[in-house]
């Protein structure tokens, strides 16, 4: 079974930290992402990667930014979090056509 | 248009009952399509794959249908456990980004 580990489950910090939200797969997947879920808005993507050191912006990489520096683990970085960065993020991998596995998540509320 | 549409939810039906939900998808160039469950507060978990020729898994069968560009997923015999939110999955391609998620069936079963 694929495993996605995300480091925290439950995150609290405070506005302008700097905030890092590590996620860790097991499966030499090529592909990996970030994404944040808010109600009524569903899933949306703000970052990926597929391969090391290769990133593309999703729908809203605003305020946002990654590391891949092995196929494993990819981060995202809030720069200086924001109270609107208030959410769950989800971090997902695959490979090829295969469906996307998620992580746990994290429920990160920025005071 | 939306890329993904869903049925709107919320659905209430009483244990033991048929339920089905449709998914419809603007691209016709999409190819691999998925059904998610995701439970309050917790990630999305793949369900099944959507098969050409229909899948079924235990009471649960997804169907394909291309020239109307909506794919299907029929619940027999539904359980308390199964309420849940369903997510469909269309990924357009080979690209990580072509990956849509609609934006959820709510089911509740009723005792």
């Amino acid at each position: 079974d694929v495993k996605v580990t995300q480091s925290s489950r439950y995150l609290v910090k405070r506005t302008g930290e700097k905030v890092f939200l590590e996620c860790v797969q097991d499966m030499d997947h090529e592909n990996m992402f970030w994404y944040r879920q808010d109600p009524g808005l569903g899933l949306r993507l703000i970052y990926f990667s597929y391969d090391v050191k290769m990133k593309e912006k999703g729908d809203i990489p605003e305020g946002y930014s990654v590391s891949r520096e092995k196929k494993e683990r990819f981060s995202l970085i809030l720069e200086s979090a924001s109270t609107n960065q208030t959410s769950m993020y989800l971090c997902a991998s695959k490979q090829g056509g295969q469906p996307q596995h998620f992580g746990d998540g994290t429920r990160l509320s920025i005071l | 248009r939306k890329e993904v549409e869903q049925d709107p939810g919320p659905f209430n039906v009483p244990e033991g009952a048929t339920v089905a939900f449709n998914c419809t998808y603007s691209n016709s160039a999409s190819q691999s399509f998925f059904w998610y469950r995701q439970d309050c507060r917790k990630e999305p978990k793949l369900l099944m794959s959507v098969y050409s020729s229909g899948n079924e898994d235990g009471r649960f069968t997804a169907q394909l249908n291309r020239a109307s560009q909506y794919i299907s997923l029929l619940i027999r015999d539904s359980k308390l456990s199964d309420s849940a939110t369903y997510l469909c999955v269309v990924n357009w391609g080979s690209s990580a980004s072509k990956i849509i998620f609609g934006s959820g069936t709510r089911l509740s079963i009723r005792p």
